[in-house]
């Protein structure tokens, strides 16, 4: 296992349509995030997953968005009607939870999203 | 509510030059971590540091160092003899239970 992977790279895809993104972390990590990042700006939170639960979801996230992570092991984003306000790069992190204490994050390549 | 502020936007120095990038936070929570994670051109974001709320030991890691300040809310990391490929942007991120929180990026260029 070489790190985490995230499929698609690239995604292009007309307004109004949905799309899916899937994230395998580190096999042996029981965290896993979502974050979305635009052009100068620091990766966004949007979720984030302890084993198959998710714990905590950003304010900021519309209903449109929904994400998942059924057997504690790869997870989904999905984006429903997207919009143009929607492009940008999503990141997918996964880290090794040891009680609270909160370790490094390791990111994957990111999916760049295109809404035209 | 969390807040990373990362007030350098670009940093332009000579190689074999040291350089600190300065990071500001926010937060209620009494423990938390802090992190550096360096993004370079090839975009992969890549974790440089650590440091928990209730560590304020100052550490060098090789030619990395950190200065972490509970009472001004800072945690200032420092690269010394800069090399080019040390060019990439710089991000802050503060850890809460389950939240991270991260800066919008101190762009590092390091001429030749």
């Amino acid at each position: 296992d070489t790190g985490v992977s995230q499929d698609p790279r690239h995604k292009i895809t007309k307004r109004g349509q949905n799309v899916t993104f899937r994230c395998d972390p580190i096999s042996e990590h029981n965290r896993l995030y979502w974050y979305r990042q635009t052009l100068g700006q620091g990766p966004e939170f949007l979720t984030y997953f302890q084993n198959e639960a998710q714990l905590e979801k950003s304010r900021l996230l519309s209903d449109r968005f929904s994400a998942e992570r059924p057997k504690g092991s790869f997870s989904t984003l999905e984006i429903q009607r997207t919009e143009q306000g929607d492009s940008a790069m999503y990141l997918c992190a996964s880290s090794l939870a040891q009680g609270r204490v909160n370790n490094e994050q390791f990111f994957g390549p990111g999916t760049r999203l295109t809404v035209l | 509510a969390q807040k990373v502020t990362q007030a350098q936007t670009e940093i332009s120095v000579v190689e074999k030059e040291d350089v600190t990038l300065d990071c500001v936070y926010e937060t209620r929570d009494t423990t938390y971590y802090l992190f550096w994670y360096k993004q370079p051109p090839s975009g992969e974001l890549v974790f440089l540091i650590r440091r928990n709320s209730f560590d304020e030991q100052n550490e060098i890691s090789g030619r990395y160092s950190w200065n972490f300040q509970k009472s001004t809310s800072s945690f200032n990391f420092t690269i010394t003899a800069s090399q080019v490929v040390d060019s990439a942007v710089y991000f802050c991120a503060l850890s809460e239970a389950r939240k991270s929180t991260f800066g919008d990026g101190t762009t590092l260029t390091v001429k030749p």
